[in-house]
Formats: structure tokens, C-alpha cells, sequence
């Protein structure tokens, strides 16, 4: 079955402190991965997309990803983290499903930064 | 500017009691839809729709409508709303098969 898995429910980070989340996904063909990110009170914005190509990925407000096949992961990462990066994350698997092309999403990652 | 738009954003009923939220997007994607995200569970499909008059069940329609008369609105209707279905619920759009869903800003909704 199609799955996404999230593994950190909350993590805490120091502001200006490397920030990597993980997403492991189950999918059994060629998978289009996505980040996206939900600020508190807002809707979901995307982050950034896997779709075919370059593994390494590069998205917008400084985060990337890296697609490993070999692993079924498709981490996110951002080198030095922001105060307002806090917000919830969300790790996405493109699946079709009859006509319906659909997303299959992660439980989410909670992001605190502290000052 | 690009958007999703959904109202409300916030709205209080009791069981029972008709409902409809409204949402529209200005950016005439042929692809929209609906979601409930509750703690623990995630984001979960309602409905979606393909196109005007192409409507079809997602993950958890039990318990809702929807209607695609026109290709920028898509509302959601509880016709008999219960506390199950207090959630905070999104609308989204996208544009034929970019991937790239527009999300409205959300309706919390609590059914008494």
C-alpha cells in the first residue's frame, strides 16, 4: 500500500542550527515527492518537488531535499534555520488512484525554533 | 493575486444544522478539492472534482456533498452536520497534472 511516514512528530531546533526532517514513503513506481509547509492560522504552500532528474532538489525560503531511491526517503534540509521557519511540514507522495491523481500525506513534522 | 478563497474561516454550528463552505480560486485550475486535517490523522480527502460537472469521492465523503457548477467554485455542504465532523478543512486547486496544489487558508469548523 501507498504510505508515507513522517517519524519525527515534533522536533526543536536553535535558530540558526541545521534543521533536517526525515520522510521515508512506500510507493511502487517511479514516486513525485513533495514538501509542503503550514504556518500556523494558514493554508499549505509547497516547498519543493521531486519529479525525475537531478536527486537534489532545490526549493523555495533556502530548503532542499534529496531523493534516495535507495532508501525510499526524501529528506528535507535547510542549512541554517529561521524563527519564522516554525510551522508544520509535510512530506507528500503523488499516487494515482483511478482518475484521481491524487496525494498520499505524511502525518507532519511540528518545527520550533528557539531564539 | 493568485488564491484560494474559502469562508468561512471560522464557524461554530449545532447537529443537525445545514451548512455550506464556500470556496473559489481565480486561477481557472480544472482540478479542485477537499480536505479535513485532524490531529493525528493527517490531511484526508473529501471530495474532488476534475472538472465543471466532474465530481468524485475521495478518502472520507461520508457525510458531505459537493457541487461543481461552475469551474471556479467548489462549496462543501454537510446536510446533517454530527461532532465527528469537527475539523479544520481545506479547499485546493491545481491546474490539470501540475502537481502544484493552491490551498485556501482553512475553516475550523465545531459542531455542537
Amino acid at each position: 500500500a501507498q504510505s508515507v511516514t513522517q517519524p519525527d512528530i515534533h522536533i526543536t531546533v536553535s535558530e540558526g542550527a541545521s534543521l533536517e526532517l526525515r520522510c521515508n514513503y512506500s510507493y511502487g513506481a517511479t514516486p513525485y515527492l513533495f514538501w509542503y509547509v503550514q504556518s500556523p492560522g494558514q493554508g499549505l504552500q509547497l516547498l519543493l518537488k521531486y519529479f525525475s532528474g537531478d536527486t537534489l532538489v532545490q526549493g523555495i525560503k533556502g530548503f532542499e531535499a534529496e531523493f534516495k531511491r535507495s532508501q525510499s526517503s526524501f529528506n528535507l534540509r535547510k542549512p541554517s534555520v529561521h524563527w519564522s521557519d516554525a510551522a508544520e511540514y509535510f512530506c507528500a507522495v503523488g499516487a494515482n488512484a483511478g482518475n484521481n491523481r491524487k496525494l498520499i500525506w505524511g502525518l507532519g513534522t511540528s518545527l520550533a525554533v528557539n531564539p | 493575486e493568485a488564491q484560494v478563497t474559502q469562508n468561512p474561516r471560522y464557524l461554530i454550528t449545532v447537529t443537525g444544522k445545514k451548512l455550506t463552505v464556500t470556496c473559489s480560486q481565480n486561477m481557472n485550475h480544472e482540478y479542485m478539492s477537499w480536505y479535513r486535517q485532524d490531529p493525528g490523522l493527517g490531511l484526508r480527502q473529501i471530495y474532488y472534482s476534475m472538472n465543471v460537472e466532474v465530481t468524485d469521492k475521495g478518502d472520507v465523503p461520508e457525510g458531505y456533498k459537493v457541487s461543481r457548477k461552475e469551474k471556479r467554485n467548489f462549496p462543501l455542504i454537510l446536510e446533517s452536520p454530527s461532532p465527528n465532523q469537527t475539523s479544520l478543512y481545506f479547499c485546493a486547486s491545481k491546474q490539470g497534472t501540475n502537481e502544484k496544489l493552491f490551498f485556501g487558508s482553512g475553516t475550523q469548523l465545531s459542531v455542537l
